[in-house]
């Protein structure tokens, strides 16, 4: 079975500051794919970043950044000198086969 | 490129009636999903096909749920006999086995009262 875990259920930030979402994920399958997704209040799940578990190198796009770390199989997510924008619900996700498993998700607002 | 297409985006209906939802996928996707999100969770798998074939439903998809692909393109997702529990957003997503990224779609809204 798959099971990811956010801890965090709320962040609040002001804007400019940076933003670390944490997710921990449990699964037994030795090749999978770790993402972050966005939902904004319309409702659509917005695809962010991909990472495969045989590929551990951190990576930055744009304002987002990434921290996969196998050994403690996590995969934080930081969003840098955040804006108002990016006020929404973040996800992690894992995929093991062919389905994805969501984490609770973690509410994101940023003040202006 | 249009992403994945869900109609109608909004529903609410009376307890006992049938709702039918549909699902445009990326065109040349061949694996399509479908999700259910309730207020303050995450999506949950309900079901999976590649093409036309629907190889995984979850314990969630009761008798009352039935979704089918017919043509290894569109599908539809039907509950028939709603009930109040099964107001939530349901999201269609699609994929392609050589990329490993999966889209979602708007979702459709369902209220049932």
């Amino acid at each position: 079975a798959q099971k990811v875990t956010q801890a965090q259920t709320e962040i609040s930030v002001v804007e400019k500051e940076d933003v670390t979402l944490d997710c921990v994920y449990e699964t037994r399958d030795t090749t999978y794919y770790l993402f972050w997704y966005k939902q904004p209040p319309s409702g659509e799940l917005v695809f962010l970043i991909r990472r495969n578990s045989f590929d551990e190198q951190n990576e930055i796009s744009g304002r987002y950044s990434w921290n996969f770390q196998k050994s403690t199989s996590s995969f934080n997510f930081t969003i840098t000198a955040s804006q108002v924008v990016d006020s929404a619900v973040y996800f992690c996700a894992l995929r093991g086969d062919y389905k994805l498993s969501f984490g609770a998700g973690t509410t994101v607002t940023v003040r202006a | 490129d249009t992403g994945v297409s869900q109609d109608p985006r909004h529903k609410i209906t009376k307890r006992g009636q049938n709702v039918t939802f549909r699902c445009d996928p990326i065109s040349e996707h061949n694996r399509l999903y479908w999700y259910r999100q309730t207020l303050g969770q995450g999506p949950e798998f309900l079901t999976y096909f590649q093409n036309e074939a629907q190889l995984e439903k979850s314990r969630l998809l009761s008798d009352r749920f039935s979704a089918e692909r017919p043509k290894g393109s569109f599908s539809t997702l039907e509950i028939q006999r709603t009930e109040q529990g099964d107001s939530a957003m349901y999201l269609c997503a699609s994929g392609r086995a050589l990329d490993n990224t999966i889209y979602f779609g708007e979702g459709s809204w369902l209220t049932v009262v």
